[in-house]
């Protein structure tokens, strides 16, 4: 079965300092990587994903994340953050493109301050 | 992205009752649809996947009496929480897989916030 590890529960980060969190899968033959984006009493978003081709994913938000198979990590990162992005980050993973259920990390929250 | 709609938001209940919970798929058909639960300041879990045109499929340790699914129809799937308790009290979240975008990811509805008294 899948597992995510999300290794940080909060990070705190001052507006316009980079970032960057945590994620860490089980190996698997083939694996397919997310990061959504959960604000207060919502849905997710989705922010990138990662399926095949360059290791580097480039996402919205000015968001991106780097597959590193070696390490099984699939870590976010941001150059500058903005107060707006305070929210809850969760990475997930799911072994085919298919119909299938995704399994979730326990989830980051990012408090960025001014 | 593809747009999934859930209904309603929020919901207060009293101990005992069954609420209803909608998912649409609004600009796809969607086979499968996914249920999942988050507790208050965690994860989301997985309940069960809902197949149109025949049984859910429930994750260990929930109880398909007490959640019932039906996916009566390629854009509808909906969730009955039969005799609530407090301990029944979550957010509740549905999702669709969609081709879009290379496929792989899942489009998430809005979310219900269930509450009972």
């Amino acid at each position: 079965a899948q597992s995510v590890t999300q290794l940080d529960s909060q990070v705190p980060v001052f507006e316009e300092a980079p970032v960057e969190l945590r994620c860490n899968y089980s190996s698997s033959v083939s694996v397919y990587l997310f990061w959504y984006v959960q604000y207060p009493n919502q849905g997710l978003q989705l922010l990138l994903k990662y399926l095949s081709g360059s290791t580097l994913v480039k996402g919205i938000n000015g968001f991106e994340a780097e597959f590193n198979k070696s390490q099984t990590s699939f870590h976010l990162r941001k150059p500058s953050v903005h107060i707006s992005d305070t929210a809850e980050y969760f990475c997930a993973s799911t072994a085919g493109t298919g119909r299938r259920a995704l399994t979730f990390g326990s989830g980051t929250r990012l408090q960025v301050q001014p | 992205g593809a747009v999934v709609s859930q209904h309603p938001s929020w919901v207060i209940c009293k101990s005992g009752t069954s609420v209803k919970i909608e998912c649409r798929s609004l600009d796809f058909q969607a086979t499968t649809m996914f249920w999942y639960r988050q507790f208050p300041k965690q994860s989301l879990m997985l309940m069960a996947t809902s197949n149109e045109g025949s049984k859910a499929t429930y994750e260990q340790g929930v109880e398909k009496d007490k959640f019932l699914i039906n996916h009566a129809s390629l854009t509808l799937s909906t969730l009955t929480v039969t005799s609530a308790h407090p301990e029944d009290s979550s957010f509740y979240i549905c999702s669709a897989p969609s081709d879009r975008g290379g496929g792989g990811e899942l489009f998430f509805g809005e979310g219900s916030r269930l509450t009972v008294l």
